[in-house]
């Protein structure tokens, strides 16, 4: 079993949907980090954080430190947020264990 | 303020060639982190430096090894190339490595081994 479980592993919206991302950790953490990765390979980090919830313009991530559970969501998508987006735990140090990741396509 | 960046972008091998991935970290970081992420996979952790010390490593075998520069900037080499290591490697950079830094990350660079 993985350490770093994502679901779904693909997701189809419409253009203004509500998208929900999970991700679920069996490690303690320091800290889990949401990741955006567009085709071509560059990442991006989105958020990272230790407990409650952080929002940056239409994403929201938050987490349950003790249910050991992340979710991202992304309010009104756009074609635009179309990516594969990562979640990753650093145990207690910067190295991450990654999840398989969540390919998002968002249609107009 | 310069971002991580990666040398070569494309990088064809053949099987037991040698190979030097190269990552210049972000200003004023001191910590860089090389990730190997196979094709429909997550990154692997390979190994990270830390002001030129070698701290952590994942599960690789010796001919994955790495060098950390006064500058900070990282070479990941890898030699005796099978298929297996045809992949996307990452570098990442981040000050210090106590698990609450953000990491930023190269655009990766994507070896083909043939």
């Amino acid at each position: 079993k993985n350490e770093v479980e994502q679901s779904p592993q693909n997701l189809t919206a419409q253009e203004g949907e509500f998208i929900t991302i999970n991700c679920s950790y069996s490690v303690g953490i320091s800290a889990l980090h949401w990741l955006q990765q567009h085709p071509g390979g560059g990442i991006v980090s989105l958020f990272m954080l230790s407990s409650g919830k952080k929002k940056h313009g239409r994403l929201i991530a938050t987490i349950n430190i003790q249910e050991k559970h992340s979710s991202l969501h992304i309010t009104a998508s756009h074609p635009r947020d179309s990516a594969v987006y990562i979640c990753a735990v650093s145990p207690n140090t910067d190295k991450l264990i990654f999840g398989t990741g969540t390919r998002l396509q968002v249609f107009p | 303020e310069t971002g991580v960046t990666q040398s070569p972008t494309h990088l064809i091998k053949t099987r037991g060639q040698q190979v030097t991935l190269r990552c210049s970290s972000q200003s004023g970081h001191n910590t860089v982190s090389w990730y190997q992420q196979a094709l429909g996979q997550g990154p692997q952790f390979i190994f990270q430096y830390y002001r030129e010390e070698e701290n952590g490593r994942g599960n690789f075998p010796p001919r994955f090894s790495g060098l950390q520069f006064p500058n900070y900037s990282s070479e990941l080499n890898v030699n005796a190339l099978e298929l297996d290591d045809s992949a996307l490697y990452l570098c990442a950079s981040s000050l210090g490595f106590s698990g609450y830094n953000e990491q930023f990350f190269g655009p990766g660079t994507r070896l083909t081994v043939l």
